[in-house]
């Protein structure tokens, strides 16, 4: 089973759409959660981090469901320039505190106009 | 607002060369790594530094890798001996805490290796 797992897409949707993307991850002792944005061929920037409670910022809702080791990214409003690949991105657990990061292969979103 | 900086943004080497890439990480933050992402994959771990020495290391990082922070401020990768397969884009970042915290880590915009 892979560490992290998307959908790679790509999802095409209009704008003004709501999206929504989701992941699940392996290990149940990872702790930090996080979705980060790409670009092509860019370096990955960090969107938001995963809050136990769920958390919003903007148009972007970010959840996590611990039980099922799942976490999931609502994008409301869509905007064109919110086309990229956003990677599901987790703590390896076992890093013994060094902050490694296991990413997800990420899912390509396109908005149209 | 602070960033990571790497140079070069592009190199192209040939198979059998050493390359040495450079990265300037944030000024204050006491946690470095490298990533790689070969085109078409995900960013996959190499290594992570503190304290003057590697942390951690992945399968990748074998000894054909290397790291060094020469003085307090560039952090380097030195790959000996180029495959083809060693063409990739490779990112630098860094943070300012380690542990199980929800602490960001901020990436340079990354060089791409091309081996010929």
């Amino acid at each position: 089973r892979k560490e992290v797992e998307q959908d790679p897409g790509p999802f095409n949707v209009p704008e003004g759409a709501t999206v929504a993307f989701n992941c699940t991850y392996s290990n149940s002792a990872s702790q930090s959660f996080f979705w980060y944005r790409q670009d092509c061929r860019k370096e990955p920037k960090l969107l938001m981090s995963v809050y136990s409670s769920g958390n919003e910022d903007g148009r972007f809702t970010a959840q996590l469901n611990r039980a099922s080791q799942y976490i999931s990214l609502l994008i409301r409003d869509s905007k064109l320039s919110d086309s990229a690949t956003y990677l599901c991105v987790v703590n390896d657990p076992f890093s013994g505190g060094y902050n490694k990061l296991i990413f997800g292969a990420g899912t390509r979103l396109a908005v149209h106009p | 607002e602070p960033e990571v900086t790497q140079t070069p943004s592009h190199q192209v080497t040939q198979m059998g060369q050493e390359v040495i890439l450079r990265c300037v990480p944030i000024s204050n933050h006491l946690y470095f790594y490298w990533y790689r992402q070969i085109l078409g994959q995900k960013v996959e771990f190499l290594v992570s530094f503190y304290n003057n020495e590697i942390s951690e290391k992945s399968e990748i990082f074998d000894d054909q890798f290397s790291v060094e922070r020469p003085d307090g401020s560039n952090f380097t990768l030195k790959i000996r001996s180029t495959k083809l397969e060693d063409s990739a884009m490779y990112f630098c970042a860094s943070s300012d805490s380690g542990g199980t915290e929800l602490t960001e880590a901020f990436f340079g915009q990354g060089t791409r290796l091309t081996v010929v």
